[in-house]
């Protein structure tokens, strides 16, 4: 089976603090994208990277950075939190379309920015 | 820009009965894949049902299948037999060669004994 870790299931963090999610996948995958959750907005897609050292800007992605330095992990950064940024963020992954469109996630990471 | 609609914020049912979560989308693209996904309360966000635009044949997994309207551009989710656990946030979803998924806002659904 597929598995997508994140770091923290919870986070509690301050205004202005430097916050990294970590997310790390067992599958090879080349994909993999950050989403931010929300009550009565769905999930918006922040980051994602098709491949190492390769990122693109999702729908969302103001106050947020990314970084894949090796094939498993990508990490999502908030250069200085804020409170507007509390919310759960979703980690997943895939294969390319080309072989599969199924996307994976992770548990999720609830953040709280005080 | 791709959207998602899906009309119902919540919904409940009785257990062993059947519901169906309406989900309308919006695309320009001839070939595109749809997906069901489900979410149970603080449990992992988990792939219901996937649907290739261009078979008519709608999907089915057990007691999860769709309705699959390309031409009114509606993908509603059948679930049979309700159970508890099938209680959940379920979040109708579209891609196409973008490999972005577009999600819609999503129904929370409710199962009762």
């Amino acid at each position: 089976d597929v598995k997508v870790t994140q770091s923290s299931r919870y986070l509690v963090k301050r205004t202005g603090e430097k916050v990294f999610l970590e997310c790390v996948q067992d599958m090879d995958h080349e994909n993999m994208f950050w989403y931010r959750q929300d009550p009565g907005l769905g999930l918006r897609l922040i980051y994602f990277s098709y491949d190492v050292k390769m990122k693109e800007k999702g729908d969302i992605p103001e106050g947020y950075s990314v970084s894949r330095e090796k094939k498993e992990r990508f990490s999502l950064i908030l250069e200085s939190a804020s409170t507007n940024q509390t919310s759960m963020y979703l980690c997943a992954s895939s294969l390319p379309m080309s072989v599969t469109d199924t996307q994976y996630f992770g548990p999720g990471t609830r953040l709280t920015v005080l | 820009a791709q959207t998602v609609t899906q009309s119902q914020p919540e919904m409940s049912v009785q257990e062993a009965e059947t519901v169906t979560l309406s989900c309308t989308y919006d695309t320009s693209e001839s070939n595109y894949y749809l997906f069901w996904y489900k979410q149970p309360p603080s449990r992992q966000m988990i792939l219901v049902i996937r649907q290739e635009a261009y078979k008519q044949q709608n999907a089915t997994e057990n007691r999860f299948s769709v309705n699959f309207q390309k031409a009114a551009k509606s993908f509603s989710l059948k679930i049979s037999d309700s159970q508890l656990g099938d209680t959940a946030m379920y979040f109708c979803a579209f891609i196409r060669g973008s490999e972005k998924l577009v999600f819609g806002k999503g129904t929370k659904l409710t199962v009762n004994p």
